[in-house]
């Protein structure tokens, strides 16, 4: 069965620090798809970035960076010098092949960056 | 370039009341799909439609209805309206991919049922 685990459900770090939040996911699949998604306090969900079971590559997108690690089915994101723009809840989330684009979600870490 | 849109973004009824959220999108994304958002459960899926006249259950599919006979409209009908309901609705859309197909958001319908 497919399952996507956000164990933090709230962080708070002062402006400037670096912050971790963790995704740990399930997948019978050897295909798969992981994703993050961003929404702020305006409600919005805004995509952040796809990743395919594939790569392992750690990707960096400015102060945004993703790391997976098939090892241990986790995809965690970084955010560095973090920004009081950056508070928002995040979603992890994963997508197994041929299942008609269903994305599981976590249940969301909420991010507050302090000034 | 509107994107995914949905209307209304704010609704307030009554119990017993139908109710339709509207989700229009213009990319000509083959799937769409119909969450709602609930304190503690995150989001969960309702119903998606891979296809025009082609739709299935998610979820939580009880006490709502969707329909597809265009591509670029996905409305979901609750049919008599519970206190339970009460949510924030988001529609969604994307291209078929086999699972990678990347999922992008409308922005939200705040529904209360009082």
């Amino acid at each position: 069965a497919q399952k996507v685990t956000q164990a933090q459900t709230e962080i708070s770090v002062v402006e400037k620090e670096d912050v971790t939040l963790d995704c740990v996911y399930e997948t019978r699949d050897t295909t798969y798809y992981l994703f993050w998604y961003k929404q702020p306090p305006s409600g919005e969900l805004v995509f952040l970035i796809r990743r395919n079971s594939f790569d392992e590559q750690n990707e960096i997108s400015g102060r945004y960076s993703w790391n997976f690690q098939k090892s241990t089915s986790s995809f965690n994101f970084t955010i560095t010098a973090s920004q009081v723009v950056d508070s928002a809840v995040y979603f992890c989330a994963l997508s197994e092949r041929y299942r008609d684009d269903k994305i599981i979600f976590g249940k969301g870490t909420r991010l507050h960056i302090l000034p | 370039d509107a994107g995914i849109t949905q209307s209304p973004r704010y609704k307030i009824t009554e119990t017993g009341r139908q109710v339709t959220l509207m989700c229009h999108q213009t990319w000509s994304h083959s799937y769409m799909f119909w969450y709602r958002q609930d304190l503690g459960h995150g989001l969960r899926l309702i119903y998606y439609s891979a296809a025009a006249d082609i739709t299935d259950k998610g979820e939580v599919p009880d006490g709502y209805v969707v329909s597809r006979s265009k591509t670029e409209n996905f409305p979901l009908t609750l049919e008599s309206a519970t206190r339970s309901q009460t949510s924030v609705y988001f529609c969604a859309s994307s291209r078929p991919g086999q699972g990678e197909g990347t999922q992008y958001f409308g922005p939200g319908t705040r529904l209360l049922v009082l």
